[in-house]
C-alpha cells in the first residue's frame, strides 16, 4: 500500500448505529487530518493530529471521536449520528510543521438512513 | 464564515482552450495559497502552490497568478485536456496544517 488509505470506501449506517472509519499513511508523515466534504461546500477541517496529540477540534459535535494511537493511523468513532452527517470523510496527512502540503486519503463514503 | 471564496462553480471549455478558476480572500495573514485536483472517487491532490512574495508560478500547463492588493489568485489551465476534467479547489493556509478551502469548481473538458 502507498500513500493515504482509507477504509471502508462506503459506510451505510443508521442513527443508532456505532461505526469506525480508518485511515492509514504509509510517508512517514508526523501529522493526520480529518475532512467533512459535502456537496458544493469547501472541504471542513474536522481534527488535525500533530505527533499523535489532537491539537485542533473544530467545534465538532461529539458524536464524533477521533483517535490517534500512532502516527501512521487515525480513526474516526461514529455514534448516534444525523443524517445531515451524511458526506466524504477526507483523511490526510503531510509531515507536520513547516511543511504545508497535505497528501489525501480516497475518503469513505458515507451515509446515514 | 467562509475565508476562500472560489468562482466559478462550474466550468465548460473545448479541448485547448483556457480555463481560469479564482479564488478571493479576506484574511492577510494567509501565507500560502495551494491548488488541488480531486477526479471522481479520489481524494484532492496538490496540483500547485504560491506563496505571496511571487506574482506568479507556472507547472507545465497550469499558472497561478497571485495578486495581493487585491487579495485574489487564479489558476490558469492552458491548452485543457479531457483528462483535465476534474474539481479545483483553491486553499490559503496560516502556519502549517489548517487549509481553508474554497467550495471548489468543477471543470468539464469537451473533445
Amino acid at each position: 500500500e502507498t500513500g493515504v488509505t482509507q477504509t471502508p470506501r462506503h459506510l451505510v449506517m443508521g442513527m443508532t448505529n456505532k461505526k469506525s472509519l480508518k485511515c492509514e499513511q504509509h510517508l512517514g508523515h508526523n501529522a493526520m487530518y480529518w475532512y467533512k466534504q459535502s456537496a458544493k461546500k469547501p472541504l471542513e477541517l474536522m481534527f488535525v493530529y500533530s505527533l499523535e496529540e489532537r491539537v485542533e477540534n473544530n467545534s465538532v459535535p461529539s458524536r464524533f471521536s477521533p483517535e490517534c494511537p500512532n502516527s501512521s493511523h487515525l480513526f474516526l468513532h461514529l455514534h448516534t449520528l444525523q443524517p445531515e452527517d451524511s458526506a466524504l470523510y477526507l483523511c490526510a496527512s503531510s509531515q507536520g510543521q513547516g511543511n504545508y502540503e497535505q497528501y489525501f486519503g480516497p475518503g469513505t463514503r458515507l451515509t446515514v438512513t | 464564515q467562509q475565508q476562500v471564496k472560489q468562482s466559478p462553480q462550474s466550468l465548460i471549455v473545448q479541448k485547448g482552450g483556457i480555463s481560469i478558476i479564482n479564488c478571493a480572500y479576506e484574511n492577510t495573514a494567509f501565507d500560502y495559497f495551494p491548488w488541488y485536483q480531486q477526479f471522481p472517487g479520489k481524494g484532492p491532490a496538490l496540483l500547485i502552490a504560491i506563496r505571496p512574495d511571487v506574482s506568479e508560478k507556472k507547472e507545465g500547463r497550469f499558472t497561478i497568478s497571485f495578486n495581493k492588493s487585491a487579495k485574489q489568485f487564479s489558476l490558469h489551465i492552458m491548452d485543457s485536456q479531457p483528462g483535465d476534467s476534474a474539481t479545483y479547489f483553491c486553499a490559503a493556509s496560516i502556519g502549517w496544517g489548517k487549509l481553508q478551502f474554497g467550495a471548489g469548481t468543477q471543470v468539464v473538458v469537451t473533445p
